[in-house]
């Protein structure tokens, strides 16, 4: 198993530019998200999605479209980057329970360092 | 809401020192679990261990240990004899697959 994998790992966009940054997981997890870690303030949740079709936001969601049309995949739209969007993006997957064994950790991909000038 | 605080943002200490990782929590949910994750220098979240609402059984493995005690809303987690290698970046983490992170703690080890 791949796990979660991300693309791109590094990320230079102009302010105003739009792109996608990838994420798919190879694990048949049901939920997924989307993270944003700045200096200090950890880890933020922008989106998630408890299966296919599904999306719904989380703290910091504003600039920032997702969506789901397969388990597998959960990519993570920036409308028009804006300097504060400067981060590291962690996509992650998870699951509530499989075989007997209780889940709800998360597995997170490397993570994409973007820089918006 | 939820909330998750580590007030410690760096702990410097020397090799084969024990170090203690506060995490105090806040939530209203009555069925919760509670995470630790590292992120060394290299910047991959790695999992340590997830506790759960109802197991209030402090937990060893290696030279780590986790402390939860639901009366202070308290997840501490103790690095026995501290190596080098154990320098990284602390989380503590609150929910169930939708999580809400600490600020995290830098721990560095001096050899």
């Amino acid at each position: 198993n791949a796990g979660v994998t991300q693309t791109p790992k590094f990320q230079v966009l102009k302010t105003g530019q739009s792109m996608t940054l990838q994420c798919a997981q190879d694990m048949n997890h049901e939920y997924m998200s989307w993270y944003r870690q700045d200096p200090g303030m950890g880890l933020r949740l922008i989106h998630y999605s408890v299966g296919a079709g599904i999306t719904d936001q989380g703290e910091v969601p504003n600039g920032y479209n997702v969506s789901r049309s397969t388990t597998e995949d959960f990519p993570l739209r920036l409308l028009s980057a804006a300097p504060s969007q400067t981060s590291v993006y962690f996509c992650a997957s998870s699951y509530t329970s499989a075989r007997g064994r209780v889940g709800y950790e998360q597995y997170f991909g490397p993570g994409t360092r973007l820089t918006v000038t | 809401a939820q909330k998750v605080t580590q007030a410690q943002t760096e702990i410097s200490v020397v090799e084969k020192e024990d170090v203690t990782l506060d995490c105090v929590y806040e939530t209203r949910d009555t069925t919760y679990y509670l995470f630790w994750y590292k992120q060394p220098p290299s910047g991959e979240l790695v999992f340590l261990i997830r506790r759960n609402s109802f197991d209030e059984q402090n937990e060893i493995s290696g030279r780590y240990s986790w402390n939860f005690q639901k009366s202070t809303s308290s997840f501490n987690f103790t690095i026995t004899a501290s190596q080098v290698v154990d320098s990284a970046v602390y989380f503590c983490a609150l929910g169930r697959n939708m999580l809400t992170f600490g600020g995290g703690t830098r721990l560095m080890v001096k050899p």
